[in-house]
Formats: structure tokens, C-alpha cells, sequence
């Protein structure tokens, strides 16, 4: 069956500090996507990036990035220098074969960045 | 134009009601889906349509119908809600899975319902 983890429920940095966001998966399908949502208080959720189960690449972008590893069934994101916008509640969610368009979400971890 | 719009941002009614909420895209894509969000936890998946027809119903109460009039519109009716279904309703779109490709949704921002 499929599942997400985000285990911290809460977390609190200060600005300019490096954070990271777990999140591990279970699925038995060997094709599955991976996706990172961010809800802001305004309550939109905003996507973030997909990745699929064939590309173990970690990405990029701007401060954000995020690295996969099938061994240990783990997504991670990680806000460098983070900033006050960033903060929300962000999700981590899994798509596979057996449940077509459902997304399944993890808990959620809220951020909550101080100046 | 990469947004969803949602109508009303917040609705309040009677458990005796009929109210409709609505959601547009015009983004081209031919899946539209509704959530229902409870504070502090995430979304759960209600409906989704694929070019137009209904293809799953996440065993929800009949209280809440769903309709699909063309590939933008996504509507939700409700009717004689209880005061457990306020939450955050969100729709949502995407282009179709195909070939196993699984593709980002992409969110409204919702609609706060309350029911009395």
C-alpha cells in the first residue's frame, strides 16, 4: 500500500538558516512520482517539483533542493538561507501506477521561519 | 496561464441549504479534481474527472455531487451539509496520466466552507 511519512511534525529555524524536510515513502510499484507542495497561510497549495522513480538526480533551484534516494525510500527538501516567506506547511506526496491521478500526502511539516 | 480560480473564497450555510461551489481552469487540461482539507491536515481527495466524466468518488456522501459541464468547469453541489463537512475545499487540474506518466496538480486557492 502506498504511503507517505513526514515525520516532523513542526519545525522552527531563524532566517538565514539551512533546513530540511523529510519525508519517506513506501509503494510497491517500481514506477512512481514524487511531488513536493508548499501551502502558504493564504491555503493554495503551490507545487514545488515531481520526480519520477527512474531519475535519482538531486535538483536545484534557487535556494531550494532536494535530494532522492530509492535506497532508503526518502525525499528530502532543503531551503538554503531560508526566509520568512518560506514559511507554510509543506507537503510531500506520492503518485504510482495502482492509484493513477490520486495523489497520496504525507502529513505535512510546518515551517516557521523567524526574523 | 498557469491558474485555477475558485468561487466563492468563503461560503457560510445552513445545514438545510443548497449552495454550489465552482472552479475554473483554463490551462488545457482534461482532469479536474476536489479536495477536502480539515485544519492541520492535508488535503483528501473527494472526486476526479478525466475529459469530462467522473472516474473516481473517494466513497463520498452523497451530500456532495460533483459536475463537470465542459474541460474548465469544475462544480461541486452541495446539500443538507452537517457541520463536520467545514473544511477547505480545493480543486485542483492536471493533464491526464498517460503512459504512466504521473503530472503535477496544480491547485486553487479554495474555498472556506462553514456549516451551522
Amino acid at each position: 500500500a502506498q504511503k507517505v511519512t513526514q515525520a516532523q511534525t513542526e519545525i522552527s529555524v531563524v532566517e538565514k538558516e539551512d533546513v530540511t524536510l523529510d519525508c519517506v515513502y513506501e509503494t510497491r510499484d517500481t514506477t512512481y512520482y514524487l511531488f513536493w507542495y508548499k501551502q502558504p497561510p493564504s491555503g493554495e497549495l503551490v507545487f514545488l517539483i515531481r520526480r519520477n522513480s527512474f531519475d535519482e538526480q538531486n535538483e536545484i533551484s534557487g535556494r531550494y533542493s532536494w535530494n532522492f534516494q530509492k535506497s532508503t525510500s526518502s525525499f528530502n527538501f532543503t531551503i538554503t538561507a531560508s526566509q520568512v516567506v518560506d514559511s507554510a506547511v509543506y507537503f510531500c506526496a506520492l503518485s504510482d501506477m495502482e492509484y493513477g491521478n490520486k495523489l497520496v500526502f504525507g502529513a505535512g511539516t510546518i515551517l516557521r521561519v523567524k526574523s | 496561464d498557469t491558474e485555477v480560480t475558485q468561487t466563492p473564497k468563503h461560503l457560510v450555510m445552513g445545514m438545510t441549504n443548497k449552495k454550489s461551489l465552482k472552479c475554473e481552469q483554463h490551462m488545457g487540461h482534461r482532469a479536474m479534481y476536489w479536495y477536502k482539507q480539515k485544519a492541520k491536515k492535508p488535503p483528501e481527495l473527494m472526486f476526479v474527472y478525466s475529459y469530462e466524466k467522473l472516474s473516481i468518488n473517494e466513497s463520498v456522501p452523497s451530500r456532495f455531487s460533483p459536475e463537470c459541464p465542459n474541460s474548465s468547469l469544475l462544480n461541486l453541489h452541495l446539500h443538507a451539509l452537517q457541520p463536520e463537512d467545514s473544511a477547505l475545499y480545493l480543486c485542483a487540474s492536471s493533464q491526464v496520466r498517460t503512459s504512466g506518466r504521473a503530472n503535477e496538480q496544480f491547485f486553487g486557492p479554495g474555498t472556506r466552507l462553514t456549516v451551522l
